[in-house]
């Protein structure tokens, strides 16, 4: 079983809508969490961190369920711009290690 | 700043040779690291260093070595190249291992075909 795993898509949605990407995580000591953006063959780029109250960033909100291990990510209103790939991220040990899920790919279409 | 800067963007081995993919960060950053990304596979930690002269082996460590001499630079090694470690490289770098509020600043990546 992956560490990280998320539905891969692809996402293709119209522009305005909402959609909610989904990740679990199987190491119940893992510490932080984040969301991480990725553009076509482009190095990735930090969306948000992950706080177990919830938190929200404009268009886009973040949830975490330590007791479920499961961290989502919503994005309202979809833009052109919100295509990409978007990656669940967990950190763990003593180094704080990124663990990444293979990503979930969103294509918003005018 | 130029942030975290790498060399070269591509390159091709042939099977057996040794390269070594260079990575440098200008913002004084502890923590470095290596992943590399294969298709469906999401990023994988190869080595990290928290400090200068300190490295440690991540999830996939096997043909590759790093060294740390400045807090700088953090250059990766494949010492014999084979097909299996085609793959897009990331060098990223933080100010501390990542915690609630560090970012992780990546570099453009280098994209390696071994034949």
């Amino acid at each position: 079983r992956k560490e990280v795993e998320q539905d891969p898509g692809p996402f293709n949605v119209p522009e305005g809508a909402t959609v909610a990407f989904n990740c679990t995580y199987s190491n119940s000591a893992s510490q932080s969490f984040f969301w991480y953006r990725q553009d076509c063959r482009k190095e990735p780029k930090l969306l948000m961190s992950v706080y177990s109250s919830g938190n929200e960033d404009g268009r886009f909100t973040a949830q975490l369920n330590r007791a479920s291990q499961y961290i989502s990510l919503l994005i309202r209103d979809s833009k052109l711009s919100d295509s990409a790939t978007y990656l669940c991220v967990v950190t763990s040990g003593s180094a704080r290690q990124l663990t990444f899920g293979s990503g979930t790919q969103l294509t918003v279409l005018p | 700043n130029a942030g975290v800067t790498q060399t070269p963007k591509f390159q091709v081995l042939k099977t057996g040779q040794s390269m070594t993919l260079q990575c440098a960060q200008d913002m004084n950053h502890e923590y470095m690291s290596w992943y590399r990304q294969d298709p469906g596979m999401g990023l994988r930690l190869i080595h990290y260093s928290v400090g200068a002269g300190i490295t440690d082996q991540g999830e996939v460590p096997n043909g590759y070595n790093v060294s740390r001499s400045t807090t700088e630079d953090f250059p990766l090694r494949l010492l014999s190249a084979a097909p299996s470690q085609t793959s897009v490289y990331f060098c990223a770098s933080s100010p501390t291992p990542s915690g609630r509020s560090d970012t992780q600043y990546f570099g453009p990546g280098t994209r390696l075909t071994v034949l």
